[in-house]
């Protein structure tokens, strides 16, 4: 069973139109994360949920929000999606604690086509 | 900062091992890993290992670190068709809850 989910699976956008992903997950993990992956290239981290507390990485473009209304959800907001933003977006989960942590499960990714 | 660095490309027979390789900076990683991507897909994590270990076997996976030189290595024995993927290498920041990538081993498999 899928324990980390994102949706839509594939999702197209027009040009500095909004567009949100979504990512749900059934491990109730503490930590969230979003990251952005493009051709070929290594996953770039965008920010990431520990609890409630939103860390922003410092080059993530002013463009990508985020908000996370629960545990198990999370979502990625592109404020005006351009070219150079079509990419697969990969949400991921851990469970942390202080002196301990686990391994990160992955979703299976969005990837965002930019018309 | 912290840094992640693979070979881009290995080969390898069919049957075949394959060792993808991968050096790190960041000596306070607790837990360094190794996923694998097929195209179009999002990653699986294939095997992971605890920075206080030097190996871990997983039927046809064995990982090797070695803190000392901060050098990490997957072998994948008997390597199928079914192996051909991007393998990435990631160390998990301890200090900030990040896991940062290498920009990924393309490995193919040829007859």
């Amino acid at each position: 069973d899928a324990m980390v989910i994102q949706n839509p699976r594939y999702q197209v956008t027009q040009f500095g139109k909004p567009v949100t992903l979504s990512c749900s997950q059934t491990l109730n993990h503490n930590v969230m994360y979003w990251y952005q992956q493009k051709s070929s290239q290594a996953p770039k981290l965008l920010f990431h949920y520990y609890d409630k507390d939103f860390n922003n990485e410092a080059d993530t473009p002013d463009n990508f929000q985020s908000r996370r209304p629960n545990t198990s959800f999370c979502f990625l907001d592109i404020r005006s999606p351009g070219l150079g933003d079509a990419a697969m977006y990969l949400c991921a989960t851990s469970r942390e604690r202080k002196g301990a942590d686990t391994e990160a499960f992955f979703g299976q990714g969005t990837r965002l086509t930019v018309v | 900062g912290e840094d992640v660095e693979q070979s881009l490309f290995l080969s390898v027979r069919e049957g075949d091992s394959s060792v993808i390789n991968c050096t790190y900076t960041d000596s306070s990683s607790t837990y360094l890993y190794w996923y694998k991507q097929e195209p179009g897909a999002g990653l699986q994590l294939l095997t992971y290992i605890f920075s206080n270990m030097d190996m871990k076997q997983d039927q046809r996976l064995t990982v090797l670190l070695n803190k000392k030189d901060k050098h990490l290595s997957l072998r994948i024995a008997d390597t199928q068709t079914g192996d051909s993927a991007i393998y990435f290498c990631a160390e998990r920041d301890s200090s900030a809850s990040k896991i940062i990538f290498g920009s990924g081993t393309r490995l193919s498999i040829r007859p």
